[in-house]
């Protein structure tokens, strides 16, 4: 079963508006990381936040991890028609730093003109 | 540096037949992954490699196989491909103290 689950599953914005997705997991985690992929192509890494943090930013990108109710959410501010793409969460499965990393099923984003 | 390479891009099968995907990273990464994207399902981990000499099952092992190489290398063999498999499979690799992972280009199979 997979660890991260995203809300929503798709999401249409216009461009310039603010993007949230959500992440829920199941296990404790000793990181948490979000990625991007674009049609067709491999997933690019965004952010990483590890557990004892609870807010990072990067860019427009803003990402809280709240682990008492173990879910965190991406912020992606003033949206451009360059952020369409498949959005995912992935945690690590384990407490060896070598473990295992488990993907969501992903949220599509998509930017109206 | 290329990252992670992955051969080939494309491939069809016939039910029965066997091949390997190669992929390769020039990254000096201790860990990497072999998993497979269908529509709806996200990623799922096949196998993987968390140093140099180890492999272990992820998510969906059943019908597979893997050989790590050397560091550089992790190869996925079908024995018998079936059409369930048919799907887009992704390498990557992972620098063990960030955790970020680097993802190849993909694989995109079809099994007939």
């Amino acid at each position: 079963s997979q660890q991260g689950e995203e809300d929503p599953q798709a999401l249409s914005i216009q461009e310039g508006e603010n993007a949230t997705m959500n992440c829920s997991y199941k296990t404790s985690i000793n990181n948490l990381q979000w990625y991007r992929q674009n049609s067709g192509r491999g997933l690019v890494h965004l952010i990483l936040i590890r557990s004892n943090e609870r807010e990072k930013h990067s860019g427009r990108l803003r990402v809280t991890l709240d682990t008492s109710k173990k879910s965190s959410s991406l912020l992606i501010t003033a949206s451009r028609a360059a952020d369409t793409a498949s959005y995912f969460c992935a945690t690590d499965a384990g407490m060896n730093r070598d473990d295992k990393i488990i993907f969501g099923k992903g949220t599509r984003l998509h930017i109206l003109p | 540096n290329a990252g992670v390479t992955q051969t080939p891009k494309f491939q069809v099968l016939k039910t029965g037949q066997s091949m390997t995907l190669q992929c390769a990273q020039d990254m000096n990464h201790n860990s990497m992954y072999w998993y497979r994207q269908d529509p709806g399902m996200g990623l799922r981990l096949i196998y993987y490699s968390a140093s140099e000499g180890t492999t272990d099952k992820g998510e969906v092992p059943n019908g597979y196989n893997v050989s790590r190489l050397n560091k550089r290398e992790f190869s996925l063999r079908l024995e018998s491909a079936a059409p369930s498999q048919t799907s887009v499979y992704f390498c990557a690799s992972t620098d063990r103290i960030f955790y970020e992972q680097y993802f190849g280009p993909g694989t995109r199979l079809t099994v007939t």
